[in-house]
């Protein structure tokens, strides 16, 4: 079955220190998203993509945060000077319609 | 604001129970309810459900809206201890791309 893949899966940083985080979107899919989840909190939403720009974003998604689809493959987030606050996993999902998501796995970011 | 609100939080049961896990929901304007599994980390997708009302069965595990009381449940037959896993519920509102996640119910089946 296709996936969601993510890279890396946990991920240390220093705060201030700015992180990429990657994604392999399933190949037909058109509508991509970046979702967090903090510790025992609900999952968030954060932005959608679509057409090579931001569709919807979130109030959390704000100058420190941008994403990018630099080839046809990969789907980024981007965190520039990141936060304590910034700990949570980051899910990515894809999906061929606006609404049939497939989640991948995550990346863990702790931020110290 | 849209919200989804799910309970019990958590529950413990014994294999070979079944259980009814509830979400409640207040949207502006409504498209569907999605249920997702998470086990150790990627929520895995169970069902979708729009204001059709109609049951949506895989295996052991069901679910059905209630466009009334803007509510859903999801049942889980002959429990498993494989079924242990938070269960998150999720709304997509109308001409909205993103979900708004419940706190999800984490169950625990036993032995």
């Amino acid at each position: 079955e296709p996936e969601v893949t993510q890279t890396p899966s946990h991920q240390v940083t220093q705060m201030g220190q700015e992180v990429i985080l990657r994604c392999v979107p399933i190949s037909n899919h058109l509508y991509f998203y970046w979702y967090r989840q903090i510790l025992g909190q609900k999952v968030e939403f954060l932005v959608s993509f679509y057409n090579n720009e931001i569709s919807e974003k979130s109030e959390i998604f704000d100058d420190q945060f941008s994403v990018e689809r630099p080839d046809g493959s990969n789907f980024t987030l981007k965190i520039r000077s990141t936060k304590l606050e910034d700990s949570a996993m980051y899910f990515c999902a894809s999906s061929d319609t606006p609404y049939g998501y497939t989640f991948g796995s995550g990346t863990r970011l702790t931020v110290v | 604001e849209d919200k989804v609100v799910q309970s019990p939080l958590s529950l413990v049961v014994h294999e070979g129970d079944t259980v009814t896990l509830n979400c409640s929901y207040e949207v502006t304007n409504f498209r569907s309810l999605l249920w997702y599994k998470q086990e150790k980390k990627a929520p895995t997708f169970l069902f979708m459900l729009t204001s059709s009302g109609i049951e949506k069965k895989s295996g052991r595990l069901s679910s059905i809206l209630d466009k009334k009381e803007l509510s859903s449940i999801l049942n889980i037959t002959a429990t498993q201890t494989g079924d242990s896993a938070i269960y998150l519920c999720a709304v997509l509102p109308q001409g909205a791309q993103k979900l708004v996640f419940g706190q999800g119910t984490r169950l625990t089946i036993n032995p």
